[in-house]
């Protein structure tokens, strides 16, 4: 049973217009949220996170909703740019034991077009 | 930088056959992680180390071992090799346990076992 869903597998938007991928999460003990960019051939690389007591966090293009009462988030770039056509990890950190555990939606395949 | 170097960067294997995965950061982190991902699908935690000298399991260690004697290297051991066990594995580092503390990964390692 996934904790963390990517439902949408693949997007494709224009260059210079804003991508939104999204993310949904059934684990209410979740307290951090966190995006990764990967280009093939690559190890996965991080975006941007957030607090689960917080609902937007915003780095440069970069920004993320979170929606707690309906566990979803979001993860927008504006304006969105080819270098952008990556697959975007959502991943959920919990405490297990004595260490933290991410766990990771299945990705979402975004294409830039020129 | 450096960062998280894993090498071999691809490896085939026959059923049966051992081989170490071998994985090395050069940012001090004391915290590291072994990944597998499987076509299609979101990164499970194989095992974790908080320090040298301590590891521990994750989702899916059955046919791994690890060992962390340095805080630089943290190797993966595959026994027995089955195909079931072809992915590719990612190795990561992380400074700290916090929840936004973000995971650094190498670029994996693809292997295929025949």
């Amino acid at each position: 049973d996934q904790q963390v869903k990517q439902n949408s597998p693949s997007l494709s938007v224009q260059e210079g217009r804003i991508s939104i991928l999204n993310c949904d999460y059934t684990n209410s003990m979740f307290d951090y949220f966190l995006w990764y960019k990967k280009y093939p051939a690559e190890g996965p690389t991080f975006l941007i996170s957030i607090s689960s007591i917080k609902d937007k966090n915003e780095d440069g293009r970069f920004t993320v909703f979170l929606n707690k009462s309906a566990k979803h988030l979001s993860l927008h770039i504006v304006p969105s740019q080819p270098g952008d056509s990556a697959v975007y990890f959502c991943a959920a950190s919990e405490w297990a034991g004595n260490n933290r555990k991410l766990i990771w939606g299945l990705g979402t395949s975004l294409a830039v077009n020129p | 930088n450096a960062g998280v170097t894993q090498t071999p960067k691809f490896r085939i294997l026959k059923i049966g056959q051992s081989m170490t995965l071998q994985c090395a950061q050069d940012m001090n982190h004391n915290y590291m992680y072994w990944y597998r991902q499987d076509p299609g699908m979101g990164l499970k935690l194989i095992y974790y180390s908080v320090g040298a000298g301590i590891t521990d399991k994750g989702e899916v260690p059955n046919g791994y071992n690890v060992s962390r004697s340095t805080t630089e290297d943290f190797p993966l051991r595959l026994e027995l090799a089955a195909p079931s066990q072809t992915s590719v594995y990612f190795c990561a580092s992380s400074y700290s346990s916090r929840g936004e503390q973000p995971q650094h990964f190498g670029d994996g390692t693809r292997l295929s076992i025949l």
